[in-house]
């Protein structure tokens, strides 16, 4: 079973339209961790996130924002004014704690395309 | 944070050759992870690597394809042998900072394309 889904392959908007990107988790841990990566054109990772377990406040940094619900396994992503160079392909990830490590299961992205 | 460089930033490679991919870590780690991004797929684990250890493979990845060496705290190499253009893929070198704040760090990645 996939530990993290992400059911939008890929979503087209117009600049300054909002969009909701989705992540459902699954986990049988305690202790997790959950992460929002960009990935531009250019093909390197960007951290853009992270939430632990034990913390369902929601987050906002400038038109970004994070959607934290334990209740639905899910751990949503909403860009507010979307703009063109938000375009790029964006993975939700899951840690789980191993013994020395930190073990990361990636979803399979979601590719946002802003246009103008 | 690390900075994380890999060569080549990419390649294109006959099918049957092996390939090398250096990864190199602005500081020094206890492991090193490799991961496969096959084109418009997610990220992944190939393998942990431990630096004077043998390195763990995930599932589907097997020592004799995925050559994987750990000389020192900040370097790794991953070879890719006898590829088959199904190999055509990212390859993308990772560190961790673990505690209470893990994050994963990424090199640019190697864009390898099989003929």
């Amino acid at each position: 079973a996939q530990k993290v889904t992400q059911a939008q392959t890929e979503i087209s908007v117009v600049e300054k339209e909002d969009v909701t990107l989705d992540c459902v988790y699954e986990t049988r841990d305690t202790t997790y961790y959950l992460f929002w990566y960009k990935q531009p054109p250019s093909g390197e990772l960007v951290f853009l996130i992270r939430r632990n377990s034990f913390d369902e406040q929601n987050e906002i940094s400038g038109r970004y924002s994070w959607n934290f619900q334990k209740s639905t396994s899910s751990f949503n992503f909403t860009i507010t004014a979307s703009q063109v160079v938000d375009s790029a392909v964006y993975f939700c990830a899951l840690s789980e704690g191993r013994y020395n490590f930190n073990k990361f299961y990636f979803g399979s992205g979601t590719k946002l395309n802003v246009k103008p | 944070s690390a900075v994380i460089s890999q060569k080549p930033s990419r390649d294109i490679c006959q099918r049957g050759t092996s390939l090398t991919i250096q990864c190199q870590v602005d500081s020094q780690v206890t492991m090193m992870f490799w991961y496969r991004q096959q084109p418009g797929q997610s990220l992944t684990l190939i393998a942990t690597a431990n630096q004077g250890s043998e390195a763990t493979y995930e599932s589907g990845f097997v020592i004799d394809k995925f050559p994987i060496s750990r000389p020192n705290l900040t370097f790794s190499t991953l070879t890719v042998s006898n590829m088959s253009p199904e190999d055509s893929s990212i390859y993308l070198c990772s560190v961790e900072r673990g505690g209470l704040s893990p994050e994963a760090f990424f090199g640019q990645g190697t864009r390898l394309t099989v003929v």
